[in-house]
């Protein structure tokens, strides 16, 4: 089945760190572009982060450039954020995204996982 | 930031009917850069139409897109069961994409 399946979601304090990832299973995952993209609570969507196939070309939204790192590990089939410095508003749940293209971005997705709830909170 | 409103907020709505949700630009959508997700709680979010009117691999027919400049439609010619759900726009025209805030179509 061609799936992404999020993880590494909880609880954590203002300042504090946290580690998703996101498995890839079903289709080539060193094929395709990913992003990472979260919903606030009652908020809609929000991009916040690009990597292309080899890990040379990333982006990231404001909001979280310089606190986030994307990377990803192809022989694992894996997709990771690392999030340093969270701040309250960083709430939400994240979801992982593959982008339709393939070696370069069309920067609409189409494969998603159902989401990992962070909470940050003192 | 291109900022996307989408309205109605909530469309009640009875399966059978015709669903039209807008989304309107703040700034013109720079070619056919526009796209359309469905999600269910849950659920992982889905892709419908892409490219302002080409539906994603597996979309049914009662689902098209159309618009131009600054306004959107997203059509469902029929609503079936499964239909119900929050639909999201998005424009990937101008960095970053955006994304609208949803409209929730929920049963009458």
């Amino acid at each position: 089945e061609v799936q992404l399946v999020e993880s590494g979601g909880g609880f954590v304090q203002p300042g504090g760190s946290l580690r998703l990832s996101c498995a890839a299973s079903g289709f080539t995952f060193s094929s395709y572009v990913m992003n990472w993209v979260r919903q606030a609570p009652g908020k809609g969507l929000e991009w916040i982060s690009y990597i292309d196939l080899t890990s040379s070309t990333i982006y990231f939204a404001d909001s979280v450039k310089g606190r986030f790192t994307i990377s990803r590990d192809n022989a694992k089939n894996s997709l990771y954020l690392q999030m340093n410095s969270l701040r309250d508003e960083d709430t939400a749940v994240y979801y992982c995204a593959r982008d339709h293209g393939q070696t370069s971005p069309y920067w609409y997705f189409d494969l998603w996982g159902r989401g990992t709830l962070v909470t940050v909170s003192s | 930031e291109n900022v996307l409103t989408q309205s109605p907020g909530t469309l009640s709505l009875s399966p059978g009917e015709r669903a039209t949700l807008s989304c309107r630009a703040s700034q013109s959508v720079s070619s056919t850069y526009f796209a359309w997700y469905q999600h269910k709680p849950g659920q992982a979010p889905r892709l419908l139409i892409y490219g302002i009117s080409s539906r994603a691999t597996g979309i049914p027919d009662r689902f098209s897109g159309s618009g131009s400049g600054t306004d959107f439609t997203l059509t469902i010619s029929r609503l079936e069961p499964e239909d119900f759900a929050v639909y999201y726009c998005q424009q990937y025209g101008s960095p970053p994409l955006t994304f609208g805030g949803g409209t929730k179509v929920e049963i009458k």
